[in-house]
């Protein structure tokens, strides 16, 4: 069975600092994995998602790898601000034909004071 | 366009009562997901359709939840005899096919049971 496991399991920084966020998961045989943002009270909002071929994916401030043979992710947050302050996740799916079913991590609470 | 909606956004019962909870995805999209989350911790997989047929359901945790999507489109989640552990936000997702595709997440429905 897959577990999903993230580290630190909050994080708070002053404005401007880089960081980085880990994600671990047990099984290597996953398909890809997505990092998501979940404002409180609020649904989830995917940030990206890494195919298992890959080894990173970049959208503006925020880049994720992946090493598949070690089992981890990192999710790096480069000058945080305020405005990033959530709890953050990951997710892999399951395999053969439930790969639509995702497992995740119990998530990253991040604050970035000003 | 729009998103995945969810209703309703909050939902106070007793227990013991029967409780639906609807989910309109995003129009075209042919899977949709269900999952559960407690506070303070990741979604927890419940059920994925792909069209109208639930293509899994081993994350149900017992005969008194039920989803339905007749038409392909619109899912109900029901569940029977409510206990206070069904507390928790009931989160839909939708993806454009069947398969390791981004999820798309609706704004989540929190349920209380009294």
């Amino acid at each position: 069975k897959q577990e999903v496991t993230q580290i630190p399991a909050a994080l708070s920084v002053p404005e401007g600092e880089n960081l980085v966020l880990n994600c671990s998961f047990t099984d290597s045989a996953i398909y890809n994995l997505q990092w998501f943002r979940q404002d409180p009270g609020k649904g989830l909002t995917s940030l990206l998602l890494i195919q298992s071929s890959q080894r990173e994916q970049t959208s503006g401030r925020l880049n994720a790898s992946l090493d598949k043979s070690s089992g981890r992710s990192t999710l790096y947050i480069a000058a945080s601000q305020p405005g990033d302050s959530a709890t953050y996740l990951c997710a892999v799916p399951a395999g053969g034909t439930s790969y639509g079913k995702l497992t995740f991590g119990q998530g990253t609470i991040l604050t970035v004071h000003p | 366009g729009a998103g995945v909606s969810q209703t309703p956004s909050n939902k106070v019962t007793e227990k013991g009562k029967y409780v639906e909870l609807r989910c309109d995805p995003i129009s075209g999209h042919t899977a949709l997901y269900w999952y559960r989350q407690s506070l303070g911790q990741g979604p927890e997989f419940l059920i994925y359709f792909q069209g109208t047929g639930a293509a899994d359901d081993s994350g149900l945790p017992n005969d008194r939840f039920f989803a339905v999507r007749p038409e392909g489109s619109v899912s109900t989640l029901k569940i029977q005899r409510t206990e206070r552990g069904d507390s928790a936000v009931y989160l839909c997702a939708s993806s454009l096919s069947p398969g390791p595709d981004t999820q798309y997440f609706g704004p989540g429905t929190r349920l209380t049971v009294l």
